[in-house]
């Protein structure tokens, strides 16, 4: 069964360092997805992506963030100057075309810890 | 801003037990419904979604969506150890984001 692949699983950085979070959405999907948790907290949206452009973003998906499909495959979120409260969990999600369009289907995270 | 509300729990069953989890919503434009299950550590796992007002069954799973009430439900029948995890409500509206609730934890008994 197909499924979103995340790497790395594990990503340590220090404060200030740039980041990149990668994915490989489901391969017929054409809309996707970031998504953070901090520890305890719940699934907060960050940004949704289709058509090579942001279809809409939150308020946290701040100027530090940036998006990008670079291939047919990669979707990758870019954390340029990383702060302490960065450190979470981050999802990538992904959801198809027609008959199905928001179902939207979890990659198994990247853990960002921040120092 | 769209708000999404679930009792935390933990909400502790026997097992073989029925497991009924409660879910508001504040957003009346709301259009699709979706349960997923998270087990500690672990990303969000579709169990089930829901588009129109009523009753659907999936295996052991049924989800009641009223949107009348604003209210959208998960049933989980003859409940098993395994399914002890944090239970997720998300709702969408035209733009497809999912809102999530905070989650309720359940626990199953054996």
């Amino acid at each position: 069964e197909p499924e979103v692949t995340q790497t790395p699983s594990h990503q340590v950085t220090q404060m200030g360092q740039e980041v990149i979070l990668r994915c490989v959405p489901i391969s017929n999907h054409l809309y996707f997805y970031w998504y953070r948790q901090i520890l305890g907290q719940k699934v907060e949206f960050l940004v949704s992506f289709y058509n090579n452009e942001i279809s809409e973003k939150s308020e946290i998906f701040d100027d530090q963030f940036s998006v990008e499909r670079p291939d047919g495959s990669n979707f990758t979120l870019k954390i340029r100057s990383t702060k302490l409260e960065d450190s979470a969990m981050y999802f990538c999600a992904s959801s198809g075309k027609t008959g199905d369009t928001d179902t939207q289907y979890f990659g198994p995270g990247t853990r960002l810890t921040v120092l | 801003q769209k708000e999404v509300e679930q009792n935390s729990g933990p909400l502790s069953v026997p097992e073989g037990a029925i497991a009924s989890l409660n879910c508001t919503y504040s957003d009346r434009g709301s259009q699709s419904f979706f349960w997923y299950r998270q087990y500690s550590g672990k990303s969000p796992e579709l169990i089930m979604f829901i588009y129109s007002n009523g009753d659907k069954e999936d295996g052991r799973f049924t989800a009641q969506l009223n949107k009348a009430s604003q209210y959208v439900s998960l049933l989980i029948r003859d409940s098993q150890p395994s399914d002890s995890a944090t239970y997720l409500c998300a709702v969408t509206s035209n733009d497809y984001k999912l809102s999530f609730g905070a989650g309720t934890t359940v626990t199953v008994r054996a």
